[in-house]
């Protein structure tokens, strides 16, 4: 079946560095994906909405100038923490809907930063 | 208010036992989804319901669009159901979260 791959699973990185999570469809066409970050013990928080060929569309509290998303082919989505601070330290985790219909919704494993 | 509200919050079942997890929603939505998040924080969509009522396994999911009320049932209840439920609702392309109902399912 359909599945959404995403990598790293689990990055360590310095204050100050940038960082760069991948989200790729394996055997489907996204043309939108979604960023979510979840805190401990806390729901997944949708943070934009990736649109292959056109800007993100950030949420509502998201600064789109920390958090770049690229989606610059049918089946990749990047998002990339700059200038990461510790309290970026949580978890990330990128969906998409299915090509065909777009009313199932595919995970991927997820990402969890550690900013030191 | 959330746009999602589930309950309850945390459930402790013994192992053979009928869950309920109840979800209610305030949006028009043209979908609604429970997931499941384990605990290495993997997703895994169990059903996308727009209307009725859909069964895979010993999980049913039900939903009311009138009353704006979904439930996710689990029969005879194991262990390995031992997990996050979360509840979404999609409006075009806005998604919507319940906080999540962690159930432990004790043998």
């Amino acid at each position: 079946g359909a599945v959404v791959s995403q990598h790293p699973s689990r990055v360590i990185c310095k204050s100050g560095t940038s960082v760069k999570i991948e989200c790729r469809s394996l055997d489907f066409q996204a043309t939108t994906m979604f960023w979510y970050r979840q805190f401990p013990k806390q729901s997944l928080m949708l943070m934009a909405t990736s649109n292959e060929g056109s800007k993100a569309t950030y949420e509502q509290g998201v600064e789109k100038d920390k958090f770049l998303i690229n989606h610059a082919s049918l089946t990749l989505s990047t998002l990339t923490v700059t200038s990461a601070h510790p309290e970026d330290s949580s978890f990330y985790i990128c969906s998409a809907p299915d090509g065909s219909s777009g009313n199932t919704i595919y995970f991927g494993e997820g990402s969890w930063l550690t900013v030191v | 208010k959330n746009e999602v509200e589930q309950s309850p919050q945390n459930l402790t079942a013994q192992e053979g036992e009928f869950i309920t997890i109840n979800c209610s929603y305030s949006v028009g939505i043209s979908a609604l989804h429970w997931l499941q998040q384990h605990p290495g924080g993997g997703i895994v969509s169990l059903f996308m319901l727009s209307s009725g009522k859909k069964k895979h396994g010993r999980l049913i999911a039900t939903i009311n669009i009138q009353e704006k009320h979904s439930s996710l049932h689990i029969t005879a209840s194991h262990p390995r159901d031992s997990a996050v439920y979360i509840c979404a609702v999609r409006r075009g392309n806005q998604f919507y979260f319940g906080t999540g109902t962690s159930l432990t399912v004790i043998p």
